[in-house]
C-alpha cells in the first residue's frame, strides 16, 4: 500500500491559521475514498480529531476542520494554541484491483510547532 | 467506559515471534471490527490488519501477508496479533484500534475512534 505524502512540519504564533496538506492518488483518496485524520502527542495513542473528511467528533475543539478536494485533503486549525503542538496524520483507503493489495493507508505525519 | 486494554511490553530475539493481546470492554465486543496499526520509533502510524471479531474473518496489509495471525475469543472480548519472524524493523508500538462508522449528513463514514495505549515491542539479539 502506498503512503499519503503530508508537509513534515508547520508552525505558527497563537492564534495564526496554519493548514496541513495531504496528498494522495486516484487509488486512495481520490479513488474516492474518506480522509480521517487524528491528532497524536508525545508517548501516547493517536486520538481521533475529524472524520468523514470535515465531520469533528464530540469533544473536538471547531478551530479544527478538514476539506477535501480530488486526490488531496487538508486539515486546518484555526487561533493556533500551544496545547495544538502534536503530530497530526490523515488516513484513507487504499484501493486496487487486486484486493490482495487493497487497504487502510495513513500520512507520513506533520508536527505543529507554536511559535 | 469503552476503552481498550493492551498487553504488556515485550523483548524478543530475531527469528522469534510475538503475541500481542488487546482487551476490550464497555461495548458490544462484536459489533466493531478491530484493526492492528504500529508505530515504530520517531516514524508514523502503519496499518497491518484488520480482524472482524463476529467470524473472525482478517485481513491484512500486503507487507505483513505469510508473517502475521490476528485472532479473536468472544469469550474474553480479546483480540490477538501475532507476528513471527522478527527482526530489528519490526521494533516498535503496537496499537489495536476500534473501527467505528459514523454517520453524517445521511452519509456513512468508518473511521477508528477508540485506540489502546500500545504495546511496544522491541527485537534485539
Amino acid at each position: 500500500q502506498s503512503v499519503l505524502t503530508q508537509p513534515p512540519s508547520v508552525s505558527g504564533a497563537p492564534g495564526q491559521r496554519v493548514t496541513i496538506s495531504c496528498t494522495g492518488s486516484s487509488s486512495d483518496i481520490g479513488a474516492p475514498s474518506d480522509v480521517n485524520w487524528y491528532q497524536q502527542f508525545p508517548g501516547t495513542a493517536p486520538k481521533l480529531l475529524i472524520y468523514g473528511n470535515t465531520n469533528r467528533p464530540s469533544g473536538v475543539p471547531d478551530r479544527f476542520s478538514g476539506s477535501k478536494s480530488g486526490t488531496s485533503a487538508s486539515l486546518a486549525i484555526t487561533g493556533l494554541q500551544a496545547e495544538d503542538e502534536a503530530v497530526y496524520y490523515c488516513q484513507s483507503y487504499g484501493q486496487a484491483y487486486d484486493s490482495s493489495l487493497s487497504g487502510y493507508v495513513f500520512g507520513t505525519g506533520t508536527r505543529v510547532t507554536v511559535l | 467506559q469503552v476503552q481498550l486494554v493492551q498487553s504488556g511490553a515485550e523483548v524478543k530475539k530475531p527469528g522469534a515471534s510475538v503475541k500481542v493481546s488487546c482487551k476490550a470492554s464497555g461495548y458490544s465486543f462484536t459489533r466493531y471490527d478491530m484493526h492492528w496499526v504500529r508505530q515504530a520509533p520517531g516514524q508514523g502510524l502503519e496499518w497491518m490488519g484488520i480482524i472482524s471479531p463476529i467470524g473472525g474473518i482478517t485481513k491484512y496489509a500486503q507487507k505483513f501477508q505469510g508473517r502475521v495471525i490476528m485472532t479473536r475469543d468472544t469469550s474474553t472480548s480479546t483480540v490477538y496479533m501475532e507476528l513471527s519472524s522478527l527482526r530489528s524493523e519490526d521494533t516498535a508500538i503496537y496499537y489495536c484500534a476500534r473501527e467505528v462508522t459514523l454517520e453524517s449528513g445521511g452519509n456513512n463514514h468508518d473511521t477508528f475512534d477508540i485506540w489502546g495505549l500500545g504495546t511496544m515491542v522491541t527485537v534485539s539479539s
